[in-house]
């Protein structure tokens, strides 16, 4: 079974503040992915990264990074978190061949 | 670039009824298709998907979902529901291209009435 955690499960960060989430998978799989879900928009692509040490921007990059350290690890930054940025992230890994994306559990980000 | 389109956000149903949740998608070829489910507090697990040949593809739990080139759509049905299947849907598009990222519709939350 297909295992990607995600820390922090939830966090509080107040506007300005800046804010890494963290996504680490045991598939060795390389592609990873970091989408937010809101309410009434579904999942939004906003980086992704197919190999370590590189990333690409997806559909909502804007006001976050993103860092492919190893093919484990994927974080996304927020430098300087605004209000817009409360939501739900999810990180997801998929295997080179495959087309089926395994989701960690999800962090919920409230930005006050 | 390929998009998705979930037209109804909310679906209530009996249990015991049968279900249809309706997807549309965009996409300039024939693109990979998915089905994903999310239950409460949890990430999103796979249902099913479709590549290609037979456009009725079946699932896991008894749902089935239906390719249609002509109608760009990619519904997904169940005979009968019953309580648990209560969670948010998605149907997803991505390219067949390796590198490609898949991309979600809005989801639509099924409530299954006892």
């Amino acid at each position: 079974e297909a295992a990607v955690t995600q820390s922090p499960r939830s966090k509080v960060a107040v506007t300005g503040g800046k804010v890494t989430l963290s996504c680490h998978q045991t598939n060795n799989h390389d592609y990873m992915y970091w989408y937010r879900q809101d309410t009434g928009h579904g999942l939004r692509l906003i980086h992704y990264s197919y190999v370590a040490d590189s990333t690409e921007k997806g559909d909502i990059p804007d006001g976050y990074k993103a860092s492919r350290p190893s093919q484990e690890n994927f974080s996304l930054i927020l430098e300087l978190a605004s209000l817009s940025q409360t939501a739900v992230y999810f990180c997801a890994s998929r295997d080179r061949g495959q087309d089926t994306q395994y989701f960690g559990p999800g962090t919920r980000l409230l930005v006050l | 670039a390929q998009s998705v389109t979930q037209p109804d956000a909310r679906v209530t149903v009996s249990e015991g009824a049968s279900l249809q949740l309706r997807c549309k998608y965009s996409s300039s070829v024939t693109p990979y298709l998915f089905w994903y489910v999310q239950y409460p507090r949890q990430g999103l697990q796979l249902l099913l998907k479709y590549y290609s040949g037979d456009p009725v593809v079946q699932g896991v739990n008894g749902f089935e979902a239906e390719f249609s080139k002509s109608n760009s759509s990619f519904h997904l049905r169940k005979a009968s529901v019953h309580w648990s299947d209560s969670a948010v849907y998605f149907c997803a598009v991505s390219r067949r291209n390796n590198n490609n990222a898949p991309r979600f519709g809005a989801g639509t939350k099924l409530t299954v009435k006892p």
